[in-house]
């Protein structure tokens, strides 16, 4: 069973305009939350995240809000811009579940139309 | 460039063979993760190490294994393939606890 899913397989959004990825995850144990952002041919690449003690963290133009009520975070990229085009994957991770891995939503390709 | 090196890049081979896939660390990191990335499974934790020593274990399959030498490089080891096993691979170091770094990824292809 799948404990974070990201719904939107694609997205496409205009350039300029905001883009808004989406993330849901099932197991409230979760208390830290990033975002990679992966280009063909290459791995993931961090981009932010946030603990589950803040529900909002900001850098340059990514934005990433947390509800934790409802286990529930996004991704704002605002503006868009054609080098955003990739997937994004959303990541979770349990910090007292000593030294275990991250746990990915299967990803949501973002297409950026100029 | 994230640090992480992996080779090789491609690797074809056929069903029931055994293959190494090795992993560099950035510089500094104690910690090396292996992932697994399959069409239909996404990313999937497989197994960590830290400073030699195993700390985890996610979805990884009797059939793999991993180890990390004193020099902190990392080898996963996968044998009696199948064409199931078909996925990219990827490494991740970090410092404890730290943001993962991932390498390029190994591709395998089965047949």
């Amino acid at each position: 069973d799948q404990q974070v899913k990201q719904n939107s397989p694609s997205l496409s959004v205009q350039e300029g305009r905001i883009s808004i990825l989406n993330c849901d995850y099932t197991n409230s144990m979760f208390d830290y939350f990033l975002w990679y952002k992966k280009y063909p041919a290459e791995g993931p690449t961090f981009l932010i995240s946030i603990s589950s003690i803040k529900d909002k963290n900001e850098d340059g133009r990514f934005t990433v809000f947390l509800n934790k009520s409802a286990k529930h975070l996004s991704l704002h990229i605002v503006p868009s811009q054609p080098g955003d085009s990739a997937v994004y994957f959303c990541a979770t991770l349990y910090s007292g579940g000593g030294a275990d891995g991250l746990t990915f939503g299967k990803g949501t390709h973002l297409i950026i139309q100029p | 460039d994230s640090g992480v090196t992996q080779t090789p890049k491609h690797l074809i081979t056929a069903t029931g063979q055994r293959v190494t896939l090795r992993c560099s660390p950035r510089s500094g990191d104690l910690s090396v993760y292996w992932y697994q990335q399959s069409l239909d499974q996404g990313l999937q934790f497989l197994i960590h190490y830290y400073n030699g020593e195993e700390r985890a274990k996610g979805n990884i399959l009797e059939r793999f294994s991993a180890q990390q030498f004193p020099d902190l490089h990392s080898e996963l080891n996968l044998s009696s393939l199948e064409l199931g096993d078909s996925a990219l691979y990827f490494c991740a170091s970090s410092v404890e606890g730290g943001q993962q770094f991932f390498g390029p990824g190994t591709r395998l292809t089965v047949l």
